[in-house]
């Protein structure tokens, strides 16, 4: 099983929608997560933290279900912007740092 | 603004050459760097952890003796893809922590690499 999955899509969500996103991780003993976003041929910017108390920035939401070891990402009132590929990450914490293992990611696209 | 800063940001080469990519922390020191590959419709995979000081670590799978890795400076690592065939042609990506926030990484632009 990999550490951290998606469903790759595409989701083709009309602007204005509301599209989900889950991701599985196996590592239970990982405590936090990340969602990042990734435009084409660009670099992964960070989108926001999940922690248990999960997170909400605006329109996006973020979830940790510990029991069911699953991580979700809500995006309310999509625009055209939201257009990208959104890619689950766990940190693996090695003292200095953290390594960051990434899902494939799911890419969405917002349409008019 | 940009917090590191890949280069070069593009680079073709012929088969055989060696590449060499930089990667710098602009506004802080790391004293770790981390170097990610991403094929074309793949996720980001960590190839090796690069250590100022001390060796890179690598990633299973990931031969250290074709991807030269070297931390000379808290703000520099450099990759350097020796005797480069098409195969490697992918998106190399480093990122780096504030050692204040281990968990916040900053990615550099990226540098994609096309071998003839």
């Amino acid at each position: 099983r990999k550490e951290v999955e998606q469903d790759p899509g595409p989701f083709n969500v009309p602007e204005g929608a509301t599209v989900a996103f889950n991701c599985t991780y196996s590592n239970s003993a990982s405590q936090s997560f990340f969602w990042y976003r990734q435009d084409c041929r660009k670099e992964p910017k960070l989108l926001m933290s999940v922690y248990s108390s999960g997170n909400e920035d605006g329109r996006f939401t973020a979830q940790l279900n510990r029991a069911s070891q699953y991580i979700s990402l809500l995006i309310r009132d999509s625009k055209l912007s939201d257009s990208a590929t959104y890619l689950c990450v766990a940190p693996l914490h090695t003292g200095t740092a953290s390594k960051l293992t990434f899902g494939t990611g799911t890419r969405l696209q917002v349409t008019l | 603004g940009a917090v590191v800063s890949q280069h070069p940001s593009r680079v073709i080469c012929k088969s055989g050459t060696s590449v060499k990519i930089e990667c710098r922390s602009l506004d802080f020191q790391a004293t770790t760097m981390f170097w990610y590959r991403q094929f074309p419709k793949q996720s980001l995979m960590l190839m090796a952890t690069s250590n100022e000081g001390s060796k890179a670590t690598y990633e299973q799978g990931v031969e250290k003796d074709k991807f030269l890795i070297n931390h000379a400076s808290l703000t520099l690592s450099t990759l350097t893809v020796t005797s480069a065939h098409p195969e490697d042609s992918s998106f190399y990506i480093c990122s780096a922590p504030r050692s204040s926030d281990i968990d916040t990484q900053y990615f550099g632009p990226g540098t994609r690499l096309t071998v003839l």
